[in-house]
């Protein structure tokens, strides 16, 4: 099945610990996304990556890091850094166009994390 | 600052009802419009996507409208169903080849058995 996977669902961190969100596509897809959804607010953009080996920052970087090593894969580390990190965390992909531009994005399940 | 708003933040319809949802925008200079669909805990579901030189896209039940004159775009929902409860979520893309999705904070719809 093609699709976007993410995990853990559920992750629990202490404050002060780093964590890693994984992300994984099968979807051949160039461009890469991680998204951060708080209750009753859209979603908000942290970082994306629309090739290998290079990725932006999103308008909620801070606090966060990213790597893309592999096409497939755009994991996402929370650091001791980010203040508010309980939240539900989306990971999307989406193909690019000859012409530059990226078509639909296409959702993963989301981790939930919750800092104790 | 670019914004979405969604209007209502919640709805409750009888099942069988046509209904319509809103959704206003700031920027007129978009890309492309998208709704998604997000059932509890999910993750979203790209419903229908319409591009800046597009008036409407349909799939099924679902009708997408876009007017960038005003900002604003509608999903209508035509003979709803139980199974269409969810949260609805509208985002742009702008123009200038911008990455970044601006999203709205959703409508939650249930529709009443």
């Amino acid at each position: 099945d093609g699709g976007i996977t993410q995990s853990p669902k559920y992750l629990f961190r202490k404050e002060g610990q780093n964590v890693t969100l994984s992300c994984e596509q099968n979807l051949n897809h160039d461009a890469m996304y991680w998204y951060r959804q708080d209750p009753g607010q859209g979603l908000r953009l942290i970082y994306y990556s629309q090739i290998v080996n290079d990725f932006q920052k999103g308008d909620i970087a801070e606090g966060y890091s990213v790597s893309r090593e592999k096409k497939e894969s755009f994991p996402l580390t929370v650091t001791s850094a980010q203040k508010n990190p309980t939240a539900f965390y989306l990971c999307a992909s989406s193909l690019r166009r000859l012409a530059g531009l990226t078509d639909t994005q296409y959702f993963g399940p989301g981790t939930r994390l919750t800092v104790l | 600052k670019q914004e979405v708003t969604q209007i209502p933040a919640a709805l409750s319809v009888p099942e069988g009802e046509n209904l319509v949802l809103n959704c206003s925008f700031t920027d007129s200079a978009i890309y492309n419009l998208q709704w998604f669909r997000q059932d509890p805990g999910k993750g979203l579901t790209s419903l229908l996507l319409i591009q800046s030189s597009q008036r409407e896209q349909t799939s099924g039940r679902l009708n997408a409208s876009l007017d960038k004159s005003s900002g604003r775009s509608t999903l209508y929902i035509a003979a709803s169903q139980p199974g269409d409860s969810a949260t609805y979520l509208c985002a742009f893309r702008l123009q200038g080849g911008s990455e970044k999705l601006v999203f709205g904070k959703g409508t939650k719809l249930t529709v009443n058995p």
